[in-house]
C-alpha cells in the first residue's frame, strides 16, 4: 500500500544550525508531496508542496525537492530558528484517492 | 490567522453526554474532511464530505455521526462516548476531494476529553 515514512525523532538542534528531516515514499502511482508543520496546541499548517518530479517546494526557508528517482522528499533548512520548533509531517496524496497518508511525524526541537 | 475555524477550542464531557463540534470555511472549498489526532500521532481521517454528501466513512464508530449543512459548514455529533476518544479533533478542507494535487487547510481543532 501507499506508505510515507519520516526519519525518527526528536531532532534537537541550536540555533543557527542546518536542518533535514529525511521522507521517503512508497506509492502506485505518482504522489503529489507535501510537508506539514503542527506548532503546539494548533492544527496542521501546510508549509511546502510539490506535485511533479524535480519540482522544488519553498516557504520561510524550508525548502524540498520532489526526487521521483529515490522516491524522497526530504525538507531542508540553512539555518533555524527557536521559532521553527514544531513536529513536521510529509504527507502523500493520489490522483483519484481522496486521503492524505501521512508519515508518523518529526518532533523538532531548537535551542536557543 | 486559520481559515477553517472550529468550535469549540476544548470540550469536556462525560460518557452519557451529547455534544457537537463545529467547523466552519468560507473559501468556497467543496471538500471537508474529519480527522482524529492522538497525542505524538498523525492525524487519522474519519470522515470525507464531497459537496456536502459523505463520500469516504473510514469504518468510524456510530457514537459519531458527521453532518454537513451547506457547503461551508461541517458537524460531528458526539454520543456516550469512551474515554479512548479523549483527543484533538481537526476539520479540513479542500477545493475539490478530485482535486489531488491540492492541499488541505486545516482548522485548529477540538481537544476533546472524556471523562
Amino acid at each position: 500500500g501507499d506508505s510515507v515514512t519520516q526519519m525518527e525523532g526528536p531532532v534537537t538542534l541550536s540555533e543557527e544550525a542546518f536542518l533535514t528531516i529525511n521522507c521517503t515514499y512508497t506509492a502506485t502511482g505518482y504522489p503529489s508531496l507535501f510537508w506539514y508543520v503542527q506548532y503546539p496546541g494548533e492544527g496542521l499548517q501546510l508549509l511546502l508542496k510539490a506535485t511533479k518530479a524535480d519540482d522544488k517546494g519553498s516557504n520561510k526557508g524550508f525548502e524540498a525537492t520532489y526526487r521521483k528517482e529515490t522516491t524522497s522528499f526530504h525538507l531542508e533548512k540553512g539555518s533555524v530558528q527557536v521559532s521553527d520548533s514544531a513536529v513536521y509531517f510529509c504527507a502523500l496524496s493520489l490522483e483519484g484517492a481522496q486521503k492524505l497518508v501521512f508519515g508518523q511525524g518529526t518532533r523538532l526541537t531548537i535551542n536557543p | 490567522d486559520t481559515e477553517v475555524t472550529q468550535t469549540p477550542k476544548h470540550l469536556v464531557m462525560g460518557m452519557t453526554n451529547k455534544k457537537s463540534l463545529k467547523c466552519e470555511q468560507h473559501m468556497g472549498h467543496r471538500a471537508m474532511y474529519w480527522y482524529k489526532q492522538k497525542a505524538k500521532k498523525p492525524p487519522e481521517l474519519m470522515f470525507v464530505y464531497s459537496y456536502e454528501k459523505l463520500s469516504i466513512n473510514e469504518s468510524v464508530p456510530s457514537r459519531f455521526s458527521p453532518e454537513c449543512p451547506n457547503s461551508s459548514l461541517l458537524n460531528l455529533h458526539l454520543h456516550a462516548l469512551q474515554p479512548e476518544d479523549s483527543a484533538l479533533y481537526l476539520c479540513a478542507s479542500s477545493q475539490d476531494r478530485g482535486v489531488w494535487n491540492q492541499p488541505q487547510h486545516f482548522g485548529d481543532g477540538t481537544r476533546l476529553s472524556i471523562l
